[in-house]
């Protein structure tokens, strides 16, 4: 089946530090892959996106490189900031099929002054 | 205004309770999902619907109905209320034919059953 596995929260880092969150998937085809940001309080919203081999999605400082050889979708910034504290989830859907996003758990990331 | 809105946004019932949970949007999109959210669990579909005469379940449908009043409108029903209901509800909504289909989500609806 497909599924999207993401690193455990919490993510703790004080601010301008390097943030990584790895996110691996399983298809069963060849996905898009997505990260969604949800801010406390809000639901969830698009941050970027990548939908074939080598892509590189960006937003807000963040990117992620889609790597099909590894399967991989890990997400970065250089430099965070505390308005960046958030839960972060991966998700990829599969077109043709049944075309619904598969979510992963999602990971916390506080960011301390 | 915002563009996916959701009623009520706090909720608490009782066990054996009927409840509906209330999705209007005005983005124009055919397509419109029903999420819930549980502490580490990430966000399970419970319901999905493509167009108005378009209904699917999802992983989660037990215990859940649903209703596609119109383009704009997405309504969740728990017949029968129980704790493990208990939850954060998101509805969501997309544009058919899109490259992305990215998906555009309400404020979400906290529904406590005790």
């Amino acid at each position: 089946g497909n599924s999207v596995t993401q690193m455990e929260g919490p993510v703790t880092l004080s601010e301008e530090a390097f943030l990584t969150i790895n996110c691996t998937y399983t298809a069963t085809g060849y996905p898009s892959l997505f990260w969604y940001v949800q801010y406390p309080g809000e639901g969830l919203q698009l941050l970027l996106k990548a939908t074939k081999a080598d892509d590189k999605g960006s937003n807000k400082g963040f990117e992620a490189t889609y790597r099909k050889e590894t399967t991989s979708f890990h997400l970065e910034k250089g430099s965070v900031q505390v308005s960046d504290s958030a839960v972060y989830f991966c998700a990829l859907i599969l077109w043709g099929g049944s075309e619904k996003l598969v979510f992963g758990k999602g990971t916390k990331l506080t960011v301390n002054p | 205004d915002a563009d996916v809105t959701q009623t009520p946004r706090n909720r608490i019932t009782k066990t054996g309770k009927r409840i509906m949970l209330e999705c209007s949007q005005t983005k124009g999109h055919d397509r419109m999902y029903w999420y819930r959210q549980d502490p580490g669990l990430g966000l399970q579909l419970i319901y999905y619907s493509f167009d108005v005469k378009d209904i699917n379940k999802g992983e989660i449908s037990d215990g859940y109905s649903v209703s596609r009043q119109a383009q704009a409108k997405f309504s969740l029903s728990l017949e029968s209320a129980i704790p493990n209901q208990t939850a954060l509800y998101f509805c969501a909504t997309s544009p058919s034919g899109s490259t992305y289909n990215e998906q555009f989500f309400g404020p979400g609806t906290r529904l406590t059953v005790l």
